[in-house]
């Protein structure tokens, strides 16, 4: 089964409102990744939080991660018709070399 | 520094014919992983190589499906005998050697569309 499922699984907010999207995952990580995809075309790396830290920036962008709870959110603040896409967190599992995606969040922009 | 490429953008074959997918990672990565996602769906892990290693291959379906990474050239992703089902976006991406610890992004490529008819 995936390891990271995003929540909700579609969004859709006015332009200038705040997003934020949920990531659970179950198993131990080395770090968790979010991306996002613009329809048809590749992902984007957007923010990497490793497990020892707990929130993150980027811009607009802010990454929080539960690693007792298993989560981790990403907030967009003051949201633009540009941010529409779907976005995917993605987990480096402890135990093997290579990442994970969850089914993604499609976020929408109401202009 | 050009970014991960892949070739072709789109592909169609007929069932029973051979895909290839080629991608040729970012200069200085050492690292290729190729995911197929369906429409709608998230990306699902196929395959991670190394320069003429194979090293996690839990994604990749037991038949028909086979990837490389030679020396020189180009990771190749190859399809045989090609079924309905094999329809998708096959992605390729790449990172730089990983440092112990730190952790690391992927840089993806703008993926093959493959139908299959």
């Amino acid at each position: 089964s995936q390891q990271g499922e995003e929540d909700p699984q579609a969004l859709s907010i006015q332009e200038g409102e705040n997003a934020t999207m949920n990531c659970s995952y179950k198993t131990s990580i080395n770090n968790l990744q979010w991306y996002r995809q613009n329809s048809g075309r590749g992902l984007v790396h957007l923010i990497l939080i490793r497990s020892n830290e707990r929130e993150k920036h980027s811009g607009r962008l802010r990454v929080t991660l539960d690693t007792s709870k298993k989560s981790s959110s990403l907030l967009i603040t003051a949201s633009r018709a540009a941010d529409t896409a779907s976005y995917f967190c993605a987990t480096e599992w402890s135990s093997a070399s290579k990442i994970i995606f969850g089914s993604g969040t499609r976020l929408s922009i109401r202009p | 520094n050009a970014g991960v490429m892949q070739n072709p953008r789109h592909l169609v074959r007929r069932r029973g014919q051979e895909a290839r997918l080629r991608c040729s990672p970012m200069k200085g990565h050492s690292h290729v992983y190729w995911y197929r996602q369906l429409p709608e769906e998230g990306l699902k892990f196929m395959v991670y190589l190394q320069k003429e290693n194979i090293i996690d291959e839990s994604g990749m379906p037991k038949e028909r499906f086979s990837a490389e990474f030679p020396k020189e050239g180009p990771s190749i992703l190859r399809i045989q005998q090609v079924v309905r089902g094999d329809s998708a976006a096959y992605f390729c991406a790449s990172s730089p050697l990983k440092t112990s610890g730190r952790g690391y992004e992927q840089y993806f490529g703008p993926g093959t569309r493959l139908t299959v008819t």
